[in-house]
């Protein structure tokens, strides 16, 4: 089974400075690894994967991920936060591309001016 | 990249009342779509993987006679909440599988208030 940890349920920032989110992950074969960003009352955006290729993964709106095997985790950073990034981001796992996806709880980033 | 929409994208009906909610993948063809399901400040829990031409794998702890999933075309997957009671209020959000590259591609959502 699959599954990942986000720690901290919210994050808080201000403006301009570096943004951290954390995802640890569990999973028994090598996993595809996604952050994904909700606002609200709306669907899911991705952010970036990992899909076993470069460690450092890019992703749109300045956000990037590091996916550290010996740390099992897939923490996603920004380095200068913007207002417009306020919003739910999800870490997410499965098994292979394409197959569902296990998430979870989420951490609300709160960006303050 | 692909798109996936839902509809209707809000929907409120009474306790005991069914609603059927779609999902469409508009430029390419989905053999495979999953239904997830989000409470209010929570994540997303997967419902069930629907599949063309077949029925519908479900999650434990999911009842597949509430929710009754028809998946009759390569680009609709249907999800409809039979008897619909107040806490099956949620948001439901789908996903369709790109087979030519195996990415998911997720749709809007539909907010599902059940009065």
């Amino acid at each position: 089974a699959q599954s990942v940890t986000q720690l901290g349920s919210h994050v808080s920032v201000s403006e301009g400075a570096l943004v951290l989110l954390r995802c640890n992950y569990s999973s028994s074969v090598p996993p595809y690894l996604f952050w994904y960003v909700q606002y609200p009352n709306q669907g899911l955006q991705l952010l970036l994967k990992y899909t076993s290729a470069a460690t450092l993964v890019k992703g749109i709106n300045g956000f990037e991920a590091e996916f550290k095997k010996s740390e099992t985790s897939f923490h996603l950073t920004k380095p200068s936060a913007h207002m417009s990034d306020a919003a739910e981001y999800f870490c997410a796992v499965s098994e292979d591309s394409g197959y569902a996806l296990n998430f979870g709880k989420g951490t609300s980033l709160l960006v303050t001016p | 990249g692909a798109v996936v929409s839902q509809h209707p994208s809000r929907v409120i009906c009474k306790s005991g009342t069914s609603v059927k909610i779609e999902c469409r993948s508009l430029d390419f063809q989905a053999t495979t779509m999953f239904w997830y399901r989000q409470f209010p400040k929570q994540s997303l829990m997967l419902m069930a993987t629907s599949n063309e031409g077949s029925k519908a794998t479900y999650e434990q702890g999911v009842e597949k006679d509430k929710f009754l999933i028809n998946h009759a075309s390569l680009t609709l997957s249907t999800l409809t909440v039979t008897s619909a009671h107040p806490e099956d209020s949620s948001f439901y959000i789908c996903s369709a599988r790109d087979p030519g590259n195996y990415e998911q591609y997720f749709g809007p959502g539909t907010r599902l208030t059940v009065t």
